[in-house]
């Protein structure tokens, strides 16, 4: 079975620093890597989603993630956050034939202080 | 288009009571999912429906059931609340032929048990 592990529950950064939110996997077979985006008080949207193809993967909102196969890993990078970037981002896996089931982790709170 | 809607937004119930979580989205999707929210675990699945007409347990799905009523709609259902599903719930839908597929989400219900 997959898993999926967010290094830090929480990360507090200034406005217009860069952030990286950690993400690692565990798969023996291949997957398919997503970002979500949590508003206080709203349901999810992606940011963005690695199928195949460039490792280097670019979402909305400024965001980008990379793929590294051989350190099972899938950051999040944004090279200068807005206090409008708070919010809670999680890490999710799909095995690429397994009906879309989604397995998150458990979620980094990115706080943008003034 | 409304996308994914989910009621009520709130509920209190005492332990032991009953109530059903309603969600239909707009969007012609076949796959519809519902997931629980609880601090530091993310969201972990509860029960699933591949297409109309089907449905499967997902990771937690004791204490639950649900009923896909037609293509829109997958209502979850709590017969007998226990404080352990104090929870946002969330239900979310997929085009089930969309690689990878994107999941789109409501905008939860937080349900609190007495």
């Amino acid at each position: 079975a997959q898993s999926v592990t967010q290094l830090d529950s929480q990360v507090p950064v200034f406005e217009e620093a860069p952030v990286e939110l950690r993400c690692n996997y565990s798969s023996s077979v291949s997957v398919y890597l997503f970002w979500y985006v949590q508003y206080p008080n709203q349901g999810l949207q992606l940011l963005l989603k690695y199928l195949s193809g460039s490792t280097l993967v670019k979402g909305i909102n400024g965001f980008e993630a990379e793929f590294n196969k051989s350190q099972t890993s899938f950051h999040l990078r944004k090279p200068s956050v807005h206090i409008s970037d708070t919010a809670e981002y999680f890490c999710a896996v799909t095995l690429n034939n397994a009906g879309n089931m989604l397995t998150f982790g458990g979620g980094t709170r990115l706080m943008v202080k003034p | 288009n409304a996308g994914v809607t989910q009621t009520p937004k709130f509920q209190v119930l005492k332990t032991g009571q009953s109530m059903t979580l309603q969600c239909a989205q707009d969007m012609n999707h076949n796959s519809m999912y519902w997931y629980r929210q609880d601090p530091g675990m993310g969201l972990r699945l509860i029960y699933y429906s591949a297409s109309e007409g089907t449905t499967d347990k997902g990771e937690v799905p004791n204490g639950y059931n649900v009923s896909r009523l037609n293509k829109r709609e997958f209502s979850l259902r709590l017969e007998s609340a226990a404080p352990s599903q104090t929870s946002v719930y969330f239900c979310a839908s997929t085009l089930s032929t969309d690689r990878g597929g994107t999941q789109y989400f409501g905008p939860g219900t937080r349900l609190t048990v007495l």
